[in-house]
């Protein structure tokens, strides 16, 4: 079983929509990342956690929501979906075992209509 | 705002050429990490280096942070196909909170 786990791996939904992606490790990590990537855009933060009753805005955080239910679980929310929140959507972890390195889900290909 | 910048943005050269990938900022970081991705998949760490002029091999891959810890540098030596893929650096800094900052991408395509 993979580290980081996300589901759905693909979804495609309509503009309004509340969508959940899920995301699971079992890195035993304390923080974790919700990141979107965009072509020629790069990886930017969305929300990120650095314990279960620690949540934080990144740099692109409007229209999305997070919530931290365990340890090993960090769920991002689209409240209403838009076609511009069509992206790569990526999970991560890392602790100080690792200096910090990341270790990412495979990611979630969302796409509004 | 803490940037890093990744060149080139696109790379296409033939298989058993080297090449250099680098990664600028103003800023100075803690470490400096290194992912590659494919793609459909998440990037996958390939180094992180730390110490101001560190110099860290991964078989034909070499690692350089800079002396200032500003900058750093990907070389690939003898560029198998396999080797195609995103590469991305990405900056630690500790009185930020611990969270990466990623350069753009280094887009490389190693033809046979």
């Amino acid at each position: 079983d993979a580290d980081v786990t996300q589901t759905p791996r693909n979804r495609i939904t309509k503009t309004g929509k509340r969508i959940m992606l899920e995301c699971s490790q079992t890195k035993g990590h304390d923080r974790m990342y919700w990141y979107r990537q965009d072509p020629g855009l790069g990886l930017r933060l969305i929300y990120y956690s650095f314990d279960v009753k620690d949540i934080n805005k990144g740099e692109i955080s409007d229209g999305y929501s997070v919530s931290r239910q365990a340890q090993a679980k960090f769920s991002l929310s689209l409240e209403s979906a838009i076609p511009n929140q069509t992206a790569l959507y990526f999970c991560a972890t890392s602790d100080f075992r690792r200096a910090y390195g990341y270790t990412f889900g495979s990611g979630t290909r969302l796409t509004v209509v | 705002t803490q940037l890093l910048e990744q060149s080139p943005q696109f790379l296409s050269i033939q298989e058993g050429e080297n090449l250099t990938v680098y990664c600028n900022s103003s800023s100075v970081f803690s470490s400096l990490q290194w992912y590659r991705q494919e793609p459909g998949e998440g990037p996958v760490l390939l180094v992180t280096v730390v110490t101001g002029g560190e110099v860290k091999k991964l078989k034909r891959l070499t690692f350089q942070f800079g002396d200032a810890r500003k900058d750093s540098s990907l070389h690939i030596t003898a560029a198998q196909p396999g080797d195609t893929g995103l590469y991305l650096c990405a900056g630690l800094d500790y009185n930020q909170g611990g969270k990466l900052i990623f350069g753009q991408g280094t887009e490389l395509s190693v033809k046979p």
